[in-house]
């Protein structure tokens, strides 16, 4: 079963725009991660943020997490060319986080 | 350098023909999992395993079957693999489960079943 959901599932935009992804999830959440995946590569770790956090930080990124309204946004601010992937919001779907649950994902295009 | 290998990278094979697919991390990581990614159906996890001998089934486990004998090695086997198993795969670990700890993934296996 997805614990996440992405949204949109696709996004184009010029470089140095900003993007905006959202996640939105169904059961409550210790901890909240992004990742990002270029074209048939491995997923990389961008950010985690717990649940008793609200923003987080890490260079271009910025992740919001409002756990009232079971919902998490990534922001990439002056987008490159080079953050053309699809991200990914994954959740603990259970007490121990044991199983992590990766949403279908948002693809993003960065055009030059 | 800090790494997930899987091996291979490509495969093709046939139906019924078992087959296995390595993975090592040379980081000390308790946990390690495996997914399998699909389109339209994001990457949905098959094994994982909390630490050395402690292996549990994830969302997908029908036609796998996992070992963890040493730490770093965590290998996926198909024994008798078929057509829906063509999947790309990836391998992962963390430092532990929990959640707190990022994962970090292998570069994928793809696999063809013909």
């Amino acid at each position: 079963s997805q614990q996440g959901e992405e949204d949109p599932q696709a996004l184009s935009i010029q470089e140095g725009e900003n993007a905006t992804m959202n996640c939105s999830y169904k059961t409550s959440i210790n901890n909240l991660q992004w990742y990002r995946q270029n074209s048939g590569r491995g997923l990389v770790h961008l950010i985690l943020i717990r649940s008793n956090e609200r923003e987080k930080h890490s260079g271009r990124l910025r992740v919001t997490l409002d756990t009232s309204k079971k919902s998490s946004s990534l922001l990439i601010t002056a987008s490159r060319a080079a953050d053309t992937a699809s991200y990914f919001c994954a959740t603990d779907a259970d007490n121990y986080g044991q199983n992590f649950v990766f949403g279908p994902g948002t693809r993003l295009s960065v055009l030059p | 350098e800090a790494q997930v290998t899987q091996n291979p990278r490509y495969l093709i094979t046939v139906t019924g023909k078992k087959l296995t697919v390595t993975c090592s991390q040379n980081m000390n990581h308790e946990y390690m999992s495996w997914y399998r990614q699909d389109p339209g159906l994001g990457l949905r996890q098959i094994y994982y395993s909390m630490n050395v001998e402690v292996t549990d089934k994830g969302d997908v486990p029908e036609g796998y079957k996992v070992s963890r004998k040493e730490k770093r090695n965590f290998p996926l086997i198909l024994e008798s693999p078929s057509p829906n198993q063509t999947s790309l795969y990836f391998c992962a670990s963390s430092l532990r489960a929990g959640g707190v700890y990022g994962y970090t993934f292998g570069s994928g296996t793809r696999l063809t079943v013909v």
